[in-house]
This record gives structure tokens, C-alpha cells and sequence, in this order.
């Protein structure tokens, strides 16, 4: 069975600072790895995925994911981040016998200071 | 641009009354999926449509949930009755896949429950 741990259930970080939200997977098979942010009542928007290749992938608005085979992860960074990156984040895996089946993990509440 | 349409946004109901929401996906998008996301938690897969069909099911409650995608298009799922325990946020993605994982899923805004 597939599942996503976040270890970190609230991290805060000041503007301007440098982030790394984590990520642990477990997969049977070679995962698609996915990161989302979701705005306080709003649905999920992809910031980016991995499904081979450089296992260091861009996203939108400055995030980049590094996939570590060895380690099971798929950490999330940005190096410098500002007040509208508070949010939620979801770290998902699927694959390509699932039909398309996210699985996510419980997300990480970012919060950010002035 | 293209969006997931969910509807109600807010529902506040009774428990034991019936409940049901709905969801129209972007154009063209063959699969459907409902996510039920608990405060706190993050989204868990209640039901996948692949076109009509149902391809997944197994995490829905099938003696009071029901999810229908009769033309393979727009899509209902249904609670009846509601327990307390059903208030989250029932959220509806769709994505281009068919037959194989191809990406991005694109989630609507959701419905948030309340079972009062």
C-alpha cells in the first residue's frame, strides 16, 4: 500500500527566509511524487511533480522538490519565502497502475511572519 | 481558464438527512475523482470515475455514500444519512488520464459539510 508521511504538521519561518517542507513516501514501484498548496477554503493547486528523469524539479512560484530514492523523500525548498506562501501543503504519491489514485499525506500549515 | 465546478460551496444539514453534491469537471477530462478531506487531514480518496465507470471505490461507505457519473460527464455523490462524523470538505478533481497516470490532477473548490 502506498502511503505520505509530513513529518511536520506547522512549521513558521519569517519572510525572506529559506524553507524545506519534508516529505516521506512508500511506494512498491517507481512513484509519481506531487507537491500541493491549498489556500484557507480553497481547493488544491499543483506546485510540481516528479516522474523521472532530474530528480531535482522545478515548480511554479519559486518551489523546487529533490526526489532521494535512498532516502524515500521528496522534499519541497524555496529560498526565499514571502507572506502569500502561507498556505497548506500536501505531498501526494501515485503511479502508473493506480489510475491516476493520489495518495497524500496530512499536509504541513506554513505559516509566515513579517 | 478551464476549471472544476463544485457546488453547494457550504451545506449545513441534520444528521440523518439526505445530502448530495455535485461536480461538473473541466472539458474533455476523463476521470473523475471525489476526495473527502477531514479537518486537519489530508484529502483521501472516496470514489474514481474513468469515464461512466467506476474504477474505484473501495475507501467510499457504500451502506450511505453513492456517486453516480451517468453520462460520463458532470457527477453526484450522495449521503444518506448524514452522521456527524461526515462534515469535512468533499472535494472533486478531474484529470486528462485514461487506462494510465498521465499527471496533474485539477481540484475544484470544494463543498464544506457540516452535520449538525
Amino acid at each position: 500500500a502506498q502511503s505520505v508521511t509530513q513529518p511536520d504538521i506547522h512549521i513558521t519561518v519569517s519572510e525572506g527566509a529559506s524553507l524545506e517542507l519534508r516529505c516521506n513516501y512508500s511506494y512498491g514501484a517507481t512513484p509519481y511524487l506531487f507537491w500541493y498548496v491549498q489556500s484557507p477554503g480553497q481547493g488544491l493547486q499543483l506546485l510540481l511533480k516528479y516522474f523521472s528523469g532530474d530528480t531535482l524539479v522545478q515548480g511554479i512560484k519559486g518551489f523546487e522538490a529533490e526526489f532521494k530514492r535512498s532516502q524515500s523523500s521528496f522534499n519541497l525548498r524555496k529560498p526565499s519565502v514571502h507572506w502569500s506562501d502561507a498556505a497548506e501543503y500536501f505531498c501526494a504519491v501515485g503511479g502508473g497502475t493506480s489510475y491516476g489514485k493520489l495518495t497524500f499525506g496530512q499536509g504541513t500549515i506554513l505559516t509566515v511572519h513579517p | 481558464e478551464a476549471e472544476v465546478a463544485q457546488s453547494p460551496r457550504y451545506k449545513i444539514t441534520e444528521k440523518s438527512q439526505a445530502v448530495a453534491f455535485w461536480c461538473d469537471p473541466i472539458s474533455g477530462h476523463a476521470t473523475l475523482y471525489w476526495y473527502r478531506q477531514i479537518l486537519g487531514q489530508g484529502p483521501e480518496l472516496l470514489v474514481q470515475f474513468q469515464d461512466e465507470s467506476v474504477v474505484d471505490d473501495s475507501q467510499l461507505p457504500k451502506d450511505r455514500f453513492s456517486a453516480e457519473r451517468l453520462k460520463g460527464v458532470d457527477s453526484t455523490l450522495k449521503i444518506q444519512p448524514a452522521e456527524l462524523g461526515d462534515s469535512a470538505m468533499y472535494l472533486c478533481a478531474s484529470s486528462l488520464a485514461r487506462g494510465s497516470f498521465t499527471g496533474e490532477l485539477f481540484f475544484g473548490e470544494g463543498s464544506r459539510l457540516t452535520v449538525l
